[in-house]
């Protein structure tokens, strides 16, 4: 079945390490993003991509960072200099590069960061 | 003023009844709107899409969309417990990215 694989479910993080969060996708859906969920907030978008070796910021890209070398990948470090990590990270697919968002998101099952 | 903007609740409604959520957007181009639920630790599902002006119904489920009025709402017929969730609103917005509403709490008691 086509799908958006979110690892690992649940993450722990030390003070001042880099975590990577994986996002993978067989939906060979051009457009990828991810956002960040703050309990009893909603969606605050961090980074995208249209498409492949291009990703954009989003409103909270500070902290964070982002490849894309494959159509079905798009991983998110967050790194040291974020300050305040802890939060349900989720990812996200759409079809079509352009008029992706005309379609609606497809989302992963999230993965929950935690700072120890 | 928040592009997308929903009432928080919870709203609390008994099994059987209509649930009517509601969710207004501040950006006049948008074309493409989406309701989604989210249960409580797990991520969003897409429920309901519209694009024109109108209703449009799934089940029991109905969007109806007011671009004039920049409002949109989502009504839940028969509610049951199961409807439980947070339902956010997301609206399309510049370079084809969805924006987000903070999502109105349902609770349906039985």
């Amino acid at each position: 079945d086509g799908g958006i694989t979110q690892s690992p479910k649940y993450l722990f993080r030390k003070e001042g390490q880099n975590v990577t969060l994986s996002c993978e996708q067989n939906l060979n859906h051009d457009a990828m993003y991810w956002y960040r969920q703050d309990p009893g907030q909603g969606l605050r978008l961090i980074y995208y991509s249209q498409i492949v070796n291009d990703f954009q910021k989003g409103d909270i890209a500070e902290g964070y960072s982002v490849s894309r070398e494959k159509k079905e990948s798009f991983p998110l470090t967050v790194t040291s200099a974020q300050k305040n990590p802890t939060a349900f990270y989720l990812c996200a697919s759409s079809r079509g590069s352009g008029g992706g968002s005309a379609y609606g998101y497809t989302f992963g099952s999230g993965t929950r960061l935690t700072v120890v | 003023q928040k592009e997308v903007e929903q009432n928080s609740g919870p709203l609390s409604v008994p099994e059987g009844a209509i649930a009517s959520l509601n969710c207004t957007y501040s950006d006049r181009v948008s074309q493409s709107f989406f309701w989604y639920r989210q249960y409580s630790g797990k991520s969003p599902e897409l429920i309901m899409s519209i694009y024109s002006n109108g209703d449009k119904e799934d089940g029991r489920f109905t969007a109806q969309l007011n671009k004039a009025s920049q409002y949109v709402s989502l009504l839940i017929r028969d509610s049951q417990p199961s409807d439980s969730a947070t339902y956010l609103c997301a609206v399309n917005s510049v370079a084809n990215k969805l924006v987000f509403g903070a999502g109105t709490i349902l609770r349906v008691k039985s």
